[in-house]
């Protein structure tokens, strides 16, 4: 079993839809949690990072519970530019550290 | 630029073969990490640095591979006697201190090629 597991997709949305992604892992004492976004070809980038209370970013969402030990992504009102592969990262060091990545969740988003 | 660099961006080689990559980080990030990505799956973390010194190394990392940062600024990445299935983006990020941001900023990667 992996450490962080997601679901790979991909997700074809038509532009404007509302699209959830979701996130498990296996390491009880992970401490930090964040959501990374891949464009084909190109690098990692910090999407958001990611707190047991909610975190919100403009048309972005994302949720962490402990308990359950997953993570979750909202995209609302998606956007052609929202097509990516979108990661997610565990670390067990509360400031980075060694990342521990998902295999990620692509999304193509249509118009 | 200020990004993080990484040289070559693409490297062919030959089984057997010797290579090695350069990573400069952000200047005013102590941390640096290497990870390996394959098609279809997340980066794999293979170790990380905090000013010269080699904080943690992937069980998964055979001794083939090894990495410096001598003077905590750039690093690289030597793979010995390469194989086939060494094949894949080798990707450097770098971060700041503990306690300023969890943020890792990543280079463009390594392209390697094992034939």
């Amino acid at each position: 079993r992996k450490e962080v597991e997601q679901d790979p997709g991909p997700f074809n949305v038509p532009e404007g839809a509302t699209v959830a992604f979701n996130c498990t892992y296996s390491n009880s004492a992970s401490q930090s949690f964040f959501w990374y976004r891949q464009d084909c070809r190109k690098e990692p980038k910090l999407l958001m990072s990611v707190y047991s209370s909610g975190n919100e970013d403009g048309r972005f969402t994302a949720q962490l519970n402990r308990a359950s030990q997953y993570i979750s992504l909202l995209i609302r009102d998606s956007k052609l530019s929202d097509s990516a592969t979108y990661l997610c990262v565990v670390n067990m060091e509360e400031w980075a550290g060694k990342s521990t990545f998902g295999d990620g969740t692509t999304l193509t988003v249509k118009p | 630029d200020t990004g993080v660099s990484q040289d070559p961006r693409h490297k062919i080689t030959k089984r057997g073969q010797n290579v090695t990559f350069r990573c400069d980080p952000i200047s005013e990030h102590n941390r640096l990490y290497w990870y390996r990505q394959t098609l279809g799956q997340g980066p794999e973390f293979l170790t990380y640095f905090q000013n010269e010194a080699q904080l943690e190394k992937s069980r998964l990392l055979s001794d083939r591979f090894s990495a410096e940062r001598p003077k905590g600024s750039f690093s690289t990445l030597e793979i010995q006697r390469t194989e086939q299935g060494d094949s894949a983006m080798y990707l450097c990020a770098s971060s700041f201190p503990p306690g300023q941001s969890n943020e890792q900023f990543f280079g463009p990667g390594t392209r390697l090629t094992v034939l």
